[in-house]
């Protein structure tokens, strides 16, 4: 079945750099993007980019510009998201999502990143 | 960057009753790229809509959702007690893509 399983739990200080990673099976990997959403604790979601894992192209949120890295290695069907000047706002729950055109589907179980000195 | 508005914020009901939730855009969608999630605690969002009336795999059929332009709806005809839970649109016709704050949907 199709699947993305992604890293474990991550405690950074503030400033430091975070990367999640999202293995993906199931489906041909290059076929269909990856998208990456936040939650912060008890709030809503946040959408932070995208990712094509064909040729790599990406478009993120104008709020991360400069801060976030999405990148894939399409040899392990894995995508990466990377945020940098980590900052405490910055603890949520990171989510991978398979972004096929027709809504996200299905998601990654989440990773928390906890910003904390 | 296009605004969704979900109401109400929280929505009290009791099994077997219809539910109905709204999602307001701040300008129109594009090509009606709409979707519905679900989300329970502890569990990662699972896509219940896409196309803002196209029921994703393996979803009973008391989901639908309707709606084109600005104005979305997702109704439950029967509630049963798994549909205790957040949902939230998300619109993805555009290269921001947004979701509203969600509509908490509680048990009466």
């Amino acid at each position: 079945q199709v699947q993305l399983v992604q890293s474990g739990a991550e405690v950074k200080k503030p400033g430091a750099s975070v990367k999640v990673s999202c293995k993906a099976s199931g489906y041909t990997f290059t076929s269909y993007g990856i998208s990456w959403v936040r939650q912060a604790p008890g709030q809503g979601l946040e959408w932070m980019g995208w990712i094509s894992a064909y040729n790599g192209n990406t478009n993120y949120a104008q709020k991360l510009q400069g801060r976030v890295t999405m990148t894939t290695d399409t040899s392990t069907s894995t995508a990466y998201m990377e945020l940098r000047s980590l900052r405490s706002d910055d603890t949520a729950v990171y989510y991978c999502a398979r972004a096929p055109g027709t809504g996200y589907d299905p998601w990654g179980q989440g990773t928390l990143v906890t910003v904390s000195s | 960057e296009i605004v969704l508005t979900q109401s109400p914020g929280t929505l009290s009901l009791s099994p077997g009753e219809r539910a109905t939730l709204s999602c307001r855009a701040s300008q129109s969608v594009s090509s009606s790229y709409l979707a519905w999630y679900q989300q329970k605690p502890g569990q990662a969002p699972r896509l219940l809509i896409y196309g803002a009336s196209s029921r994703a795999t393996g979803i009973p059929d008391r989901f639908s959702g309707s709606g084109s332009g600005t104005d979305f709806t997702l109704t439950i005809s029967r509630l049963e007690p798994e549909d205790f839970a957040v949902y939230y649109c998300q619109q993805y016709g555009s290269s921001s893509i947004t979701f509203g704050q969600g509509t908490r949907l509680e048990i009466k």
